[in-house]
């Protein structure tokens, strides 16, 4: 089956940039979406299809993909963006969604 | 508004049956596809299969087939999952969540439901 690889943290000072990856198998020919979680939340849809934002999310979440890496990046990073990602394919080979292993982002 | 409001915790046997649920409101029932992900405790996301309360057609990641049952009630709005024998290893938060279609990104998510099996 497809698998997805994030690093399980990363940590990031307020005002600084984050940059989360999701490495997997010629992923740059897959829409990818990322979603928040943080806890005793739902979670939300920060990113679809690689570089799409849906309503209502900061300009300062945005998403790029290629190759064999798709990447989360949040720029001026607020303590509120303190939480859970995770990475989102649709297993075209598999007929169901894989998702990433998830990276804890911790706002230092 | 769009909700999905899920069922409270549950605390079950290994063996014993369960139904967990997701009422969903501010949008048409029938128009869109319900998912279901598990969270294991301290662990990642698994989507497990999705159902379109439209037609009760449903798919099932091979992983969950024939481990859970997906149904939906279109007089109520509400989706389901559900357990005929759990398992300890079945605890775990279950979040119900939206798609537009099968292979479109979750827009909405239910709050989750922890569901704990132990003897």
């Amino acid at each position: 089956s497809y698998v997805l690889t994030q690093p399980p943290s990363v940590s990031v000072a307020p005002g600084q940039t984050a940059r989360i990856t999701c490495g997997g198998d010629n992923i740059g020919s897959r829409s990818v979406h990322w979603y928040q979680l943080r806890p005793g939340q739902a979670p939300v849809l920060v990113v679809y299809d690689d570089a799409d934002r849906p309503s209502g999310i900061p300009e300062r979440f945005s998403g790029s993909n290629s190759g064999n890496t798709a990447t989360l990046t949040i720029s001026r990073v607020e303590a509120g963006d303190e939480a859970d990602y995770y990475c989102q394919v649709w297993g075209t080979g598999s007929g169901h969604y894989v998702f990433g292993t998830g990276t804890k982002v911790t706002v230092l | 508004e769009v909700q999905l409001v899920q069922s409270g915790a549950e605390v079950k046997k290994p063996g014993e049956s369960l139904k967990i649920s997701c009422k969903v409101s501010g949008y048409s029932f029938t128009s869109y596809w319900i998912g279901w992900v598990r969270q294991v405790p301290g662990k990642g996301l698994e989507w497990m299969g999705i159902i379109y309360p439209g037609d009760s057609d449903t798919k099932y990641n091979p992983s969950f087939q024939g481990q859970v049952t997906f149904s939906a009630d279109k007089s109520i709005n509400t989706a389901y999952l559900q357990w005929s024998s759990l398992k300890a290893s079945d605890t775990a938060i279950y979040y119900c969540a939206r798609h537009k279609q099968v292979t479109e990104p979750i827009d909405y998510w239910g709050q989750g439901t922890l569901v704990t099996v132990s003897s």
